[in-house]
């Protein structure tokens, strides 16, 4: 069965300090891989994708993520954490078996950046 | 371009009571889909569909229907409402099936009592 785990249920950390958000994740195939950010009482906001290519990929607001096959994981980075950057996350994987129609959600990590 | 709209913001219901949760979209997508949040558990996908007049059904579908008579509009019917659909719902769509990143409306949040 696919699926994706984000281990942590919170991160914190401090301004200023590097962050890293976990995800693994399990599909048959080759999985299409996502990230996206939830600000309080809004809708998900796309940061970045895997699709193919370069393994690091790079994404909006001063974010990026590593793919990595062998250990099957897309953990999300930032070098220099803002407080601003304080919300929910959530990893997530195009299930190619079904055509893709179906993207399938980790449980999601709140990020807490303290000042 | 308004992106993805949705209404109500939030809405009270009783148990048993129907109602339907509008989705639309101005970006000519053809893929639609409903997602309901749940604390811990991230987003479950219910229904979704790859164009006008074809849904088909997600993760957790029960006691819901949607249909898809035009590629703008993607309501979500609840038939007979339950506390345990208490939820936000959240509508998406994607330009096409593939890698295409989905953009999510404000979402709906719903109390069944």
């Amino acid at each position: 069965a696919q699926s994706v785990a984000q281990p942590e249920d919170q991160v914190n950390v401090a301004e200023g300090n590097p962050l890293t958000v976990k995800c693994t994740y399990s599909v048959s195939g080759n999985p299409y891989l996502f990230w996206y950010v939830q600000y309080p009482n809004r809708g998900l906001q796309f940061l970045l994708k895997y699709i193919t290519g370069d393994n690091l990929v790079k994404g909006s607001y001063g974010f990026e993520a590593e793919f990595n096959k062998s250990q099957t994981s897309f953990h999300l980075k930032k070098p220099s954490a803002l407080v601003s950057d304080s919300a929910l996350y959530f990893c997530a994987v195009r299930d190619l078996n079904t055509g893709g129609f179906k993207t399938i959600f980790g449980a999601g990590t709140r990020l807490f950046v303290k000042a | 371009n308004a992106g993805v709209t949705q209404t109500p913001k939030f809405q009270v219901l009783k148990t048993g009571q129907s109602m339907t949760l509008q989705c639309a979209q101005d970006m000519n997508h053809e893929y639609m889909s409903w997602y309901r949040q749940d604390p811990g558990m991230g987003l479950r996908l219910i229904h979704y569909s790859v164009g006008a007049g074809i849904t088909d059904q997600g993760e957790v579908p029960n006691g819901y229907n949607v249909s898809r008579s035009t590629t703008e509009d993607f309501p979500l019917r609840l038939l007979s409402a339950a506390p345990s659909q208490t939820s936000v719902y959240f509508c998406a769509s994607s330009l096409d099936r593939s890698g295409e990143t989905q953009y999510f409306g404000p979402g709906t949040r719903l109390l069944v009592l």
